[in-house]
C-alpha cells in the first residue's frame, strides 16, 4: 500500500513564524505535490516537484517555497506566515508518466491556523 | 469558461436511488480524466478512471463526451456510504486540474 504521511494533523502558527510541513512518501514516486484547499476554492497546486532538487510553481506560488533534498521527502515553507494562508495542506505522490497522468496518492493533511 | 466546472451540490438523494452528475471541461485538448472521491476531513482518492468507450466498476458508471466537453459519473443503488464529495480531474497538456466537487447526501 501506497503511503504518504505528513508531519502534522493539526498546526497554530503566529503571524510572521516560519512554517515547515513535511510529507514522506514510501513507494518511490518521482512526482510529489503541494496542494492547499479551501471551501469554494477546491485544490489549488502551490508547488511540485518531478526530481530530486526540481521543483516547479503551481498556480499559487506566492508566499510558499519547497525543498526537495531526498526523493522521499518534499516540505513546504512558509517564510512568513499570515492569516491567509490558513488553509487544509495536501501533499500527493505520483509515478513519473510522461505525457500521461498517474494516480495521485495524498496524504492525510494539516490544516495550519495562522493567528 | 472556467477550465473544469463541476455543480457544488449538495445532491441530497434517497438510498437506493440512482444518481448522476457532470463535470465539463474547457480545452477541447483534454487528454484523460478521472474520478475522485473524498470523504468529510479525509484526503481525496481515485474513484475511477474515465475511458473514452465509458467504464463501468460495481455500482458506479463513468462516460466521457469528447463532442460536449463532459464526463459523467453514476451511481446507482445508492448506499449511505455513498456519501461523499467527487472530485473531477482533467489532464490537459501535462497539467492536471482538479474540480472543485459536488456535494453528495445520501438520505437514509
Amino acid at each position: 500500500d501506497v503511503k504518504v504521511t505528513q508531519s502534522s494533523r493539526y498546526l497554530v502558527k503566529r503571524t510572521g513564524e516560519k512554517v515547515f510541513l513535511e510529507c514522506v512518501q514510501d513507494m518511490d514516486h518521482e512526482n510529489m505535490f503541494w496542494y492547499r484547499q479551501d471551501p469554494g476554492l477546491g485544490l489549488r497546486l502551490i508547488y511540485f516537484s518531478y526530481d530530486v532538487k526540481m521543483k516547479e510553481k503551481g498556480d499559487i506560488p506566492e508566499g510558499y517555497s519547497v525543498s526537495r533534498e531526498k526523493k522521499e521527502r518534499f516540505s513546504l515553507i512558509l517564510e512568513s506566515a499570515s492569516t491567509n494562508q490558513t488553509s487544509m495542506y495536501l501533499c500527493a505522490s505520483s509515478l513519473e508518466g510522461g505525457d500521461s497522468y498517474n494516480e495521485q496518492f495524498f496524504g492525510p493533511g494539516t490544516r495550519l491556523t495562522v493567528l | 469558461r472556467k477550465e473544469v466546472e463541476q455543480d457544488p451540490g449538495p445532491f441530497n438523494v434517497p438510498e437506493g436511488a440512482t444518481v448522476a452528475f457532470n463535470c465539463t471541461y474547457s480545452n477541447s485538448a483534454s487528454q484523460s480524466f478521472f474520478w475522485y472521491r473524498q470523504d468529510c476531513r479525509k484526503e481525496p482518492k481515485l474513484l475511477m478512471s474515465v475511458y473514452s468507450s465509458g467504464n463501468e466498476d460495481g455500482r458506479f458508471t463513468a462516460q466521457l463526451n469528447r463532442a460536449s466537453q463532459y464526463i459523467s459519473l453514476l451511481i446507482r443503488d445508492s448506499k449511505l456510504s455513498d456519501s461523499a464529495t467527487y472530485l473531477c480531474v482533467v489532464n490537459t497538456e501535462d497539467k492536471i486540474i482538479f474540480g472543485k466537487g459536488t456535494r453528495l447526501h445520501i438520505l437514509p
